[in-house]
């Protein structure tokens, strides 16, 4: 049973670039959420897709945007990257089902802004 | 809006002893649930131990155990038996049970096991 998986696993881009990152979730999963991990900090909630829309969005900008695929996968997509937005991005998928609160992590996406 | 915070940037422990990880959150909601997740080089967030926040009765899972304070908003991990795989970063982390799977961690600690 394949868990998680995100590509790539490390990307490099240059200020004002757009980036797509890449997401499957945990077989069996229909939701999906993204995180950024800045170095040294912990994960800060991006958004979180279920049934192909966008269901919560943490205190991220517009030029963070999303998808989710019919077979649940999912996009994270970033525009007119800056140097800030260096970053492990983490997805982790669960059921929308909301007595289940468990969630399964990939091992991220490390972009680089230069 | 909910906060977590840890307040041990570092902490070491020798092979084989008990180490204690601290973790204090701020929340006004009533059903929400904790966790510790463990984030090796592999950079990938697993999950350690959970606790349902209207459960008295602490969370353990083989060497790991939680002391849950609701009332002074406190969630500490208990290592025992320290093993050098456990060496990593550690998060503890705050879910909401009426928002959605969504996880507000906290800034970390970064865990050395030293042989």
């Amino acid at each position: 049973d394949a868990g998680v998986t995100q590509s790539p696993t490390h990307l490099i881009k240059t200020r004002g670039q757009q980036v797509t990152l890449r997401c499957s979730p945990k077989s069996g999963h229909d939701t999906v959420s993204w995180y950024q991990q800045a170095l040294g900090q912990g994960p800060q909630f991006i958004f979180q897709y279920y049934e192909e829309e966008e269901r919560q969005r943490g205190n991220f900008p517009d030029r963070f945007s999303g998808h989710q695929f019919p077979n649940y996968s999912s996009e994270l997509n970033v525009n007119a990257l800056l140097l800030g937005d260096s970053a492990l991005y983490l997805c982790a998928s669960s059921l929308w089902d909301p007595t289940n609160e468990k969630l399964f992590f990939g091992s991220g996406t490390q972009l680089s802004v230069l | 809006a909910q906060t977590v915070t840890q307040s041990q940037p570092e902490m070491s422990v020798q092979e084989a002893e008990t180490v204690t990880l601290s973790c204090t959150y701020d929340t006004s909601e009533s059903n929400y649930y904790l966790f510790w997740y463990k984030q090796p080089p592999s950079r990938q967030m697993i999950l350690v131990i959970r606790q349902e926040a209207y459960k008295q009765q602490n969370a353990t899972e083989n060497r790991f155990s939680v002391n849950f304070q609701k009332a002074a908003k406190s969630f500490s991990l208990k290592i025992s038996d320290s093993q050098l795989g456990d060496t990593a970063m550690y998060f503890c982390a705050f879910m909401n049970g009426n928002a959605g799977n969504m996880l507000t961690f906290g800034g970390g600690t970064r865990l050395m096991v030293k042989p």
